[in-house]
């Protein structure tokens, strides 16, 4: 399988505790994207890379999310001292460019994090 | 804040009917994409209409854009059961951050009845 990876699917945590979702992008796609999306709602924009730069990073990314793409390839999405309405299902994205330009974004089949 | 509107919030049909969702948004636009997303899974991109286009078609698909009233629709045509699903408008604009990325309305929900 070639598309975007995500792992792990489902996470249940407590209250307080931290987790960290993956995200391996298609091969050689520079852009990378995190989205996070609750029921019933459309995803939205968290942050995005290209290749290992933070791009920008969205105001709903408290002090408690942090993200990385240290060699460019795969990313890391780590929330610390989770809280309830941290419950979402947690989606990544590539490209191969500046969605501008026409490429088309690929998204992965999100992890879901559900905080008890 | 989401971009995009999308109308109606959900859409019931029976099979072999015609299902058209509308988008509205409010800046302007390099492109505006449509994804749809069965329950509990990822986005699926389905069609890309730039700003200098007015229709595009792919399959049973046909999404029209009109930039004079910052609005978009997605037709699917003869619809069949699976093909429910939720459906997403997407609008790709420069931001104040320089850069450009994917803004999602809350979607249309489509159920297609046997």
């Amino acid at each position: 399988d070639t598309g975007v990876s995500q792992n792990p699917r489902h996470k249940i945590t407590k209250r307080g505790q931290n987790v960290t979702f993956r995200c391996d992008p298609i091969s050689e796609h520079n852009r990378l994207y995190w989205y996070r999306q609750t029921l019933g709602q459309g995803p939205e924009f968290l942050t995005y890379f290209q290749n290992e730069a933070q791009l920008e990073k969205s105001r709903l990314l408290s002090d408690r999310f942090s993200a990385e793409r240290p060699k460019g390839s795969f990313s890391t999405l780590e929330i610390q001292r989770t809280e309830q309405g941290d419950s979402a299902m947690y989606l990544c994205a590539s490209s191969s460019g500046q969605a501008g330009s026409g490429n088309t974004i690929y998204f992965g089949e999100g992890s879901w994090l559900t905080v008890v | 804040s989401q971009q995009g509107e999308e109308d109606p919030q959900a859409l019931s049909i029976q099979e072999g009917e015609n299902a058209t969702m509308n988008c509205s948004y409010k800046t302007s636009i390099n492109n505006l994409q449509w994804y749809r997303q069965n329950s509990g899974r990822g986005l699926v991109h389905l069609i890309l209409i730039r700003s200098n286009e007015r229709e595009k078609h792919s399959g049973r698909l046909k999404v029209t854009l009109d930039t004079s009233k910052k609005s978009s629709s997605l037709l699917i045509t003869a619809s069949r059961a699976a093909d429910t699903a939720s459906y997403f408008c997407a609008t790709d604009a420069q931001y104040s951050g320089g850069y450009n990325k994917l803004i999602f309305g809350a979607g249309t929900r489509l159920a297609v009845h046997p």
